[in-house]
């Protein structure tokens, strides 16, 4: 059973610049959720998706955005890149929808993001 | 909102033997799990453990068990026998399962925990 795929794993941007990372979940988990890992700040949650919705949304500015397709995949796009935005962007996949129990969480390896 | 505090950042020990890492956390919720996560130097993030908060048993998994003291916020993860394969960063998580504001079902995660471990 393949894992939680996340594309491309390393990338580089300039500021300004806009990004888009992919998500590909664990066949028949429907729930993804999106975490940035930093030095600074550690691991935040960025934002959750169930069938295609938007369920949570963490504490970033509106230039964090994603969204998830009819097949469960998700995107999540990043706009005018700042240095701070540099950071291991990390997707976990869940079968379960959110507020019905426990969510196990599998997690993708993660995309290297570098802002210069 | 709930917080989760690692106050060890890091930690080293010998093969075989047992170590203990930290983990305390905040929370007016009652119904919420709690979670151990190992993040090896490949970064994939693997679950070790999870604790429904309901149970007052610990939860155990091979090698790995944890210390859950409910009225004391404490959730700390034992790793004994350890393996050269056990070094990595350990994160400890809370997730509310009580889909209130933002925090919904999201993982709160702490600072972590470098473990070494060395033969």
């Amino acid at each position: 059973k393949a894992g939680v795929t996340q594309t491309p794993r390393y990338l580089i941007k300039t500021r300004g610049q806009q990004v888009t990372l992919s998500c590909s979940p664990i066949s028949g988990h429907r729930s993804v959720s999106w975490y940035q890992q930093t030095p600074g700040q550690g691991l935040q949650f960025l934002f959750e998706y169930f069938s295609e919705t938007q369920r949570n949304k963490g504490n970033f500015p509106g230039r964090f955005s994603g969204r998830q397709f009819s097949n469960s995949r998700s995107e999540m796009n990043v706009s005018t890149l700042e240095l701070g935005d540099s950071a291991l962007y990390l997707c976990a996949s869940s079968p379960r929808a959110p507020d019905s129990g426990a969510n196990v969480l599998t997690f993708g390896a993660g995309s290297r993001l570098t802002v210069l | 909102a709930q917080t989760v505090t690692q106050s060890q950042p890091e930690m080293s020990v010998q093969e075989a033997e047992t170590v203990t890492l930290s983990c305390t956390y905040d929370t007016s919720e009652s119904n919420y799990y709690l979670f151990w996560y190992k993040q090896p130097p490949s970064r994939q993030m693997i679950l070790v453990i999870r604790q429904e908060a309901y149970k007052q048993q610990n939860a155990t998994e091979n090698r790995f068990s944890v210390n859950f003291q409910k009225a004391a916020k404490s959730f700390s993860l034992k790793i004994s026998d350890s393996q050269l394969g056990d070094t990595a960063m350990y994160f400890c998580a809370f997730m509310n399962l009580q889909a209130t504001g933002q925090a919904g079902t999201a993982l709160i995660f702490g600072k972590g925990t470098t473990l070494s471990v060395s033969s």
